[in-house]
């Protein structure tokens, strides 16, 4: 069964950096895009970028240019997203889904709890 | 960017009652419209893809309508389980966007 499997809750403080892992099964890591869509205390759902784990082309929300780098290790069936000079207002939950080229999000990590704090 | 407009935000509804949630687009995205459904502290989970067509493992009761601009989701004979704040979710240009969210509450 398909499954991704997020790395665990941080803390950081306001201009340091996190880099979120998603580690992909169950299915061929390299046939699928990897998304990721974040999600503000008591708020909606933000697109964030996305990712093709064939060739590695990426495609970035505007508002995250020059602070975010979506990556993948094909080796390991894993993603990742970095995003650094944090602000306050970058704590959310931070999901991975696995995202066909240019279509839906069909599986969803479990989630990563990024808090922004001094 | 293509801004998607959920309404209602809130809808309380009694069971076995009809839910309609509508989603329009700034502009005209064909059947790229997507459906999520997001329990509280759970992931989302894709419940229609394409406006209408069905999820393996999704109930019965859950379809989607529409094309262009406008769509609907329509939760028949609501069930306990599916209180939850519904997305939709556009991928026909990018940046691919979210609707607002509607939160459906059981009476």
């Amino acid at each position: 069964q398909v499954q991704l499997v997020q790395s665990g809750a941080e803390v950081k403080k306001p201009g340091a950096s996190v880099k979120v892992s998603c580690k992909a099964s169950g299915y061929t890591f390299t046939s699928y895009g990897i998304s990721w869509v974040r999600q503000a205390p008591g708020q909606g759902l933000e697109w964030m970028g996305w990712i093709s784990a064939y060739n590695g082309n990426t495609n970035y929300a505007q508002k995250l240019q020059g602070r975010v780098t979506m990556t993948t290790d094909t080796s390991t069936s894993t993603a990742y997203m970095e995003l650094r000079s944090l602000r306050s207002d970058d704590t959310a939950v931070y999901y991975c889904a696995r995202a066909p080229v240019y279509a839906y999000f069909d599986y969803w990590g479990q989630g990563t709890l990024v808090t922004v704090s001094s | 960017e293509i801004v998607l407009t959920q309404s209602p935000d809130f809808q309380s509804v009694t069971p076995k009652e009809k839910v309609t949630i509508t989603c329009r687009a700034s502009q005209s995205i064909g059947s790229s419209l997507h459906w999520y459904q997001q329990k509280p502290d759970q992931s989302p989970k894709l419940l229609i893809k394409y406006a209408s067509q069905s999820i393996s493992g999704v109930p019965s009761r859950f379809s989607g309508s529409g094309s262009g601009t406008d769509f609907t989701l329509t939760i028949n004979s609501l069930e306990a389980e599916d209180a939850a704040t519904y997305y939709c979710h556009q991928s026909s240009s990018l940046p691919w966007t979210f609707g607002q969210g509607t939160k459906v509450e059981i009476k």
